[in-house]
């Protein structure tokens, strides 16, 4: 049972550049969402999804896009990259309950120079 | 506005002592309780959560709605207790995400 995969691990890119960070579940979990975590400012949400084909801004969404065309699967997408979106990033499942808890992947740590 | 505070950034100590996390939130309702935590190199998990009342790895949480908090506490800490812990809280209703508080790095010391 993998849980939660995010590709890659790590990545640098330059300013301007654009990629996309995988995130992919195996639990069938309908909620998803990406994470931010940088020093002294905990983690914040940047995206959710609470089902396919449905997804909503969390906390920091700017300079991010995400689509969620399965169940399994939800990139985010960094259209032109930024020094500021230097961080480690971590997408998380859960299954949707109030009382259930989110299944992080190993986490993305993205380099912008 | 729904806030989770983590007023410690740091908290350190010697193995043996006790140690409490603290955790106060600002929401409307009942929340869900939840802590994580983050070993080095290794990904959030689950700590514990309120509504299982449980004991994991020695630590517990309890909540005082009275002053909204979710304090973590250990009596003895252990070395290996060494992490970064996350209170996240589950708003009542809504979209089951949580907001995490900034985090507190736990280092315990020989």
């Amino acid at each position: 049972n993998a849980g939660v995969t995010q590709t890659p691990k790590f990545q640098v890119l330059k300013t301007g550049q654009s990629m996309t960070l995988q995130c992919a579940q195996d639990m069938n979990h309908e909620y998803m969402s990406w994470y931010r975590q940088d020093p002294g400012m905990g983690l914040r949400l940047i995206h959710y999804s609470v089902g396919a084909g449905i997804t909503d801004q969390g906390e920091v969404p700017n300079g991010y896009n995400v689509s969620r065309s399965t169940t399994e699967d939800f990139p985010l997408r960094l259209l032109s990259a930024a020094p500021s979106q230097t961080s480690v990033y971590f997408c998380a499942s859960s299954s949707g309950t109030g009382s259930s808890p989110l299944h992080f992947g190993n986490g993305t740590r993205l380099t912008v120079t | 506005a729904q806030r989770v505070t983590q007023p410690e950034k740091l908290l350190s100590v010697f193995k043996g002592a006790p140690v409490e996390l603290k955790c106060n939130y600002s929401y409307s309702g009942s929340p869900e309780l939840f802590w994580y935590v983050q070993y080095s190199r290794q990904r959030l998990q689950l700590l514990l959560r309120h509504i299982s009342r449980e004991s994991i790895k020695g630590f517990t949480a309890d909540l005082n709605k009275g002053e909204t908090s979710f304090h973590l506490k250990k009596p003895f800490a252990q070395e290996e207790d060494s992490a970064m812990y996350y209170c996240a809280p589950i708003p009542s209703g809504g979209s089951y995400i949580p907001t995490f508080g900034r985090g507190t790095s736990l280092i315990v010391h020989p």
